[in-house]
């Protein structure tokens, strides 16, 4: 059961290239998130997609782009890699909050440097 | 608004003891629900333990159980019976149940066990 798969795991950029962070997830979620987290500091949302053809902005959006590109997939591009974008990014899932909240589910984080 | 304190950065503790790593919350919303995740020196982060707001009795799992004091805005961890592999950031995190909220984040705690 792989669970939140995020591709790749470490990546070291120049300042100005572009690169897409991949997630893929395997429980038929509905909900799905993009993460960064900074030294000191706990996750701060980037976007999120509420469902399958919605994306919505989150506490820091700029400088990203999402695609939700089908049920289990939703990607991260940075178009232009600026060092303040080092950090940890992690994917997450969650089944649709009809009700109680649940929880999300974490994949193994992607590192990305940009010198 | 949602806000997640822990004031804890560091927490030490022995083998074998129990230790309590503290969680207040802020929010507006009747309803909402509040999770525990351990972050290990590798770097995933792994769902421990749901609350939610209606719930009676305090949710446990394992030797993971959440004193939740709802009247004074706290969400406490308890580990019982520690253990080395316990070592690893703590983070506490609240959902509002009202439409579709965003999970926020504390900024940790770090909690060493010690032989």
């Amino acid at each position: 059961n792989a669970g939140v798969t995020q591709t790749p795991k470490f990546q070291v950029l120049k300042t100005g290239q572009s690169m897409t962070l991949q997630c893929a997830q395997d429980m038929n979620h509905n909900s799905m998130y993009w993460y960064r987290q900074d030294p000191g500091m706990g996750l701060r949302l980037i976007y999120y997609s509420a469902s399958e053809g919605t994306t919505d902005k989150g506490e820091v959006p700029n400088g990203y782009n999402v695609s939700r590109l089908n049920k289990r997939e939703f990607s991260l591009r940075l178009e232009s890699a600026a060092p303040s974008q080092t950090s940890v990014y992690f994917c997450a899932s969650s089944e649709s909050s009809g009700g109680s909240p649940k929880p999300q589910h974490f994949g193994d984080g992607t590192r990305l440097s940009i010198l | 608004a949602q806000k997640i304190t822990q004031t804890q950065p560091g927490m030490f503790v022995q083998e074998k003891e129990a230790v309590t790593l503290d969680c207040t919350y802020d929010t507006s919303d009747p309803s909402y629900g509040l999770f525990w995740y351990k972050q290990p020196s590798s770097g995933e982060m792994i769902f421990l333990i749901y609350q939610g707001s209606y719930d009676q009795q305090n949710a446990t799992e394992g030797r993971y159980s959440l004193n939740f004091q709802k009247a004074r805005k706290s969400a406490n961890l308890v580990i019982s019976a520690s253990q080395l592999g316990d070592s690893a950031m703590y983070f506490c995190a609240m959902r509002a149940n009202t439409g579709f909220q965003k999970l926020v984040f504390g900024t940790g705690t770090r909690l060493l066990v010690s032989p």
